[in-house]
């Protein structure tokens, strides 16, 4: 158990479906990473959050949002699905702003897109 | 000037062998060089990180080699075991930002009996 929690593990829905991914951060890390793994692009950075604030942004689509909550855990919107976005989604922690520390990752949520 | 190449897309070793990836990286400002060992059905977990003012750093059997004038950084995996079957994603980083770390799209490493 790497302290860095996600939920659901798998998610199944149909196209043009909105969904919600879940992360709680390990125990006194501060820094929330949202990243996407399909299986021909690798892991793709979407969003950063640094207690609260959203703090670096990748290519992240218009129809996904995301936010961190006064308890540090982070929620991944998902709306207006397409089948491209089936993929795996992580959740990765740090202590700090500055990720060069190296992140925890957690699990991972299984989003596939029918 | 963000992205990291890395090879071999697939690397099947020997039990015993060395497993060797290789990773470029454009963006000369990275200051951080993690890799990452994933397992089916796993988040990556960090396997070991380098800075650039060393060329070497070793932690028991996995070594990572840096060549900062080549912008380049590889993985040497010696005395490589069934156990190691994973995905290695080398990374880079800039610290001092508020920094996400950008992934090189992985290597499907299988150590045969």
């Amino acid at each position: 158990d790497s302290g860095v929690t996600q939920t659901p593990k798998h998610l199944i829905t149909a196209t043009g479906q909105r969904v919600t991914l879940r992360c709680s951060p390990r125990s006194g890390d501060l820094s929330v990473y949202w990243y996407q793994q399909s299986l021909d692009q690798g892991l793709q950075f979407l969003i950063q959050y640094y207690n609260g604030e959203e703090r670096a942004k990748g290519n992240i689509l218009e129809r996904f949002s995301a936010q961190q909550f006064p308890d540090l855990h982070s929620e991944l919107n998902l709306s207006s699905l397409e089948l491209g976005d089936s993929a795996l989604y992580f959740c990765a922690s740090s202590v700090g702003a500055y990720g060069s520390s190296g992140y925890t990752f957690g699990s991972g949520t299984r989003l596939t897109v029918v | 000037q963000q992205q990291v190449k890395q090879s071999p897309q697939s690397l099947i070793v020997q039990k015993g062998g060395i497993s060797i990836i290789n990773c470029a990286y454009e963006n000369t400002a990275f200051d951080y060089f993690p890799w990452y060992q994933q397992f089916p059905g796993k988040g990556p977990a960090l396997l070991i990180a380098i800075r650039p003012d060393v060329s070497e750093k070793k932690e028991g059997r996995f070594t990572i080699s840096f060549n900062k004038s080549a912008k380049q950084f590889s993985l040497h995996i010696m005395d490589s075991q069934p156990g190691d079957s994973a995905t290695y994603f080398c990374a880079a980083g800039l610290a001092g930002t508020a920094s996400k770390l950008t992934f090189g799209t992985g290597t499907r490493l299988q150590v045969t009996l």
